[in-house]
This record gives structure tokens, C-alpha cells and sequence, in this order.
């Protein structure tokens, strides 16, 4: 069955400090993998996907993950974080099976970046 | 371009009562998920569709929640009758072909059941 853990509640980092959040995966076929933020009252937007080709894939507003195939993570990464930054993020997966669009999301991870 | 549109924003009503959410989807998206998300139990689908068919409902609480796409534009979720663990934020999203597009969510519907 496919899933996604997203293994930490809460990342606290200062602002400029480099930031990752964790995310591992386990599908039945070759993975879609995609990272969503979510800001107070609003919905889910995207940030940005790995669907083939280099595993380091770059998104919006600086944001880049990396996708490892031996250790199914795809852990999202920024150089320097912004207080802005704050938000709750979601890693979401498709099976590359599954023709049908459904994406399982983890539980999210409430990032928190302090000046 | 217009994004997901939902309505209401937020609905405040008692316990017993019909409850209807909208959503209209971005134009030429032929998928559309209905999600809640609480604090408890995070973000879960409850229904999809596809060219305006419903393809798993699996998620669906119980026979108290229905969901309807009458036409490409618009979707509805409704409960009847409504009860106080339905209080959630409800999201509509929709997406283009199904396969490596992302989702774009709405804004959502913030549902307080009294």
C-alpha cells in the first residue's frame, strides 16, 4: 500500500539558517512525489514535483528537494529560510501505476522559522 | 486565471441541519477531490472524480455525506443530517489529466456543526 511519513510535528530554525523537511515514502511503483504549504486559512499550494529525471528538483520561492531512490526520501530543502517561510508543508505521493490522480499526503510538518 | 473557487467560506449551523458546499473547478481540469482536514486526523480525501463520474468514494464518512458533479463546473458535497464531528475545513481541488499535474486546492469551506 502506498504512504508517506512525514516523521517530524514541528522543524524550528532561525532565519537564514539552512532548512529541511523529512519526508519517506513507500509505493508499488516508480513514485510521483510532490511538496504542498499550506498558510493560515488558506488551501494547499504547490511548491513543486518529482516525476523522472534529476533527482534534485527546484520549485517555488527557493525551494528544492531531493529525491533518493535507495532511501525513498524526498526531503525538501531551502539554503536560508525566511521568517515567511512559516507555514505547514505536506509531501504527497503518487503511484506511477495508479492513472487515476489520487495522491496520498503525509501528516504535514509545521515549520516554524524565528528572526 | 481563476483559481478553485469555494463556497461558503465559512458555515456555522446546528446540528440536524442540511449542509451544501460548493466548488467550481479550474476550467479544463478533468479531475476534482473533495478533502477534510482536522487537527486530529489531518488531511483526508473522501471522494473523486473524473470527467464528472465519481471514481472512489471510499473515503466518505458515512451514508450521511454525498457528493455530486452535475457538470465540469461544478461540484457539491453535502451532508444530512449534520452532527458536530463533522465540524473540519473541507478543500476542493482539481487537476488536469490525472497523472504528473499537481492538485490546486481552493481556500476551503471552515464548517462549525453546534
Amino acid at each position: 500500500a502506498q504512504s508517506v511519513a512525514q516523521p517530524e510535528d514541528q522543524v524550528n530554525v532561525a532565519e537564514g539558517n539552512p532548512l529541511t523537511v523529512k519526508c519517506t515514502y513507500s509505493v508499488s511503483g516508480n513514485p510521483y512525489l510532490f511538496w504542498y504549504v499550506q498558510y493560515p486559512n488558506r488551501g494547499l499550494q504547490f511548491l513543486l514535483k518529482y516525476i523522472t529525471g534529476d533527482n534534485l528538483v527546484k520549485g517555488s520561492y527557493g525551494f528544492e528537494a531531493e529525491f533518493n531512490k535507495s532511501q525513498t526520501s524526498f526531503h525538501l530543502k531551502k539554503p536560508s529560510a525566511l521568517v515567511s517561510d512559516s507555514a505547514l508543508y505536506f509531501c504527497a505521493v503518487r503511484d506511477g501505476y495508479n492513472q487515476g490522480g489520487k495522491l496520498i499526503f503525509g501528516q504535514g510538518t509545521e515549520l516554524s522559522v524565528k528572526p | 486565471d481563476a483559481g478553485v473557487i469555494q463556497s461558503p467560506r465559512h458555515e456555522v449551523t446546528e446540528m440536524g441541519q442540511e449542509v451544501t458546499l460548493r466548488c467550481k473547478p479550474i476550467s479544463g481540469h478533468d479531475y476534482l477531490f473533495w478533502y477534510r482536514q482536522t487537527m486530529m486526523r489531518g488531511l483526508e480525501l473522501l471522494i473523486y472524480f473524473n470527467n464528472n463520474v465519481p471514481i472512489d468514494d471510499s473515503g466518505m464518512p458515512e451514508d450521511r455525506f454525498s457528493a455530486k458533479m452535475p457538470n465540469a463546473s461544478f461540484s457539491t458535497l453535502k451532508i444530512q443530517p449534520s452532527e458536530p464531528r463533522d465540524s473540519a475545513v473541507y478543500f476542493c481541488a482539481s487537476t488536469r489529466g490525472g497523472g504528473n499535474q499537481p492538485q490546486h486546492f481552493g481556500d476551503g469551506t471552515r464548517l462549525s456543526i453546534l
